[in-house]
């Protein structure tokens, strides 16, 4: 059972341009979590996604990210005209179906962008 | 909103016990969750408390009080691969969703 994958692992982007970040969650997992880490410091939520429903985007800023979790394929985190302040490691997680068992999020390996 | 407390950095002698300690404020709260995070790797789960007390895992033990709002992780015989950021994340459930909050972390430099 593969776990969660995120590709690219490392993106680098000239200031200005668009970068998309990829999230396939493990195998039977509906629910996708997006954070982003700057050096140094700690997790911080983005957006939740169920298939095709964007559940809880308080974390996004309201310029230039958007995210989406179609029925078919993976998820993506888009960043238009992207800054250096952009830069920082992205990681993804998911979790099973509902439920208020002890389902933790699993982690993807993370998309380190870098923006020149 | 939630508020999540942990030290920013602690350091231990190898061989040696840990505490590190998490205070929360939160309302609807529905477990909360320790990860283990080397640096420049992903985050990996290392316990999980929705009850009050102690929960024991090998060398790692997450203990939880709900009432006073405070949860740590105990880290015993410690050796070196145990250095790493230990991430306190509560679970809460608000507007008909479960949501996750993770706290800043602790960084845990373990030394001989």
């Amino acid at each position: 059972n593969a776990g969660v994958m995120q590709n690219p692992r490392h993106l680098v982007r000239r200031r200005g341009q668009e970068a998309r970040l990829r999230c396939s969650p493990m195998k039977g997992h509906s629910h996708v979590y997006w954070y982003r880490q700057l050096p140094e410091e700690g997790l911080k939520f983005m957006v939740y996604l169920q298939k095709e429903n964007i559940i809880d985007e308080s974390g996004m800023p309201k310029e230039r990210f958007s995210a989406e979790f179609p029925k078919e394929g993976p998820s993506i985190l888009r960043i238009q005209q992207v800054v250096r302040g952009d830069s920082a490691a992205y990681f993804c997680a998911s979790s099973p179906n509902a439920g208020t068992s002890s389902h933790e999020q699993y982690f993807g390996p993370g998309t380190r962008l870098t923006v020149t | 909103g939630q508020n999540i407390d942990q030290p920013t950095e602690m350091t231990a002698t190898e061989g040696a016990i840990v505490q590190i300690n998490c205070t929360y404020q939160t309302s609807g709260f529905n477990g909360l969750f320790w990860y283990q995070q080397h640096a420049g790797e992903a985050p990996t789960f290392l316990s999980y408390n929705v009850l009050d007390g102690l929960e024991e895992k090998g060398r790692f033990s997450s203990f939880l009080s709900r009432s006073k709002g405070y949860s740590y992780l105990l880290l015993k015989e410690l050796q070196m691969k145990d250095s790493a950021s230990y991430l306190c994340a509560v679970r809460s459930y608000s507007g008909g969703y479960q949501k996750v909050t993770f706290g800043t972390g602790t960084k845990l430099q373990v030394i001989p």
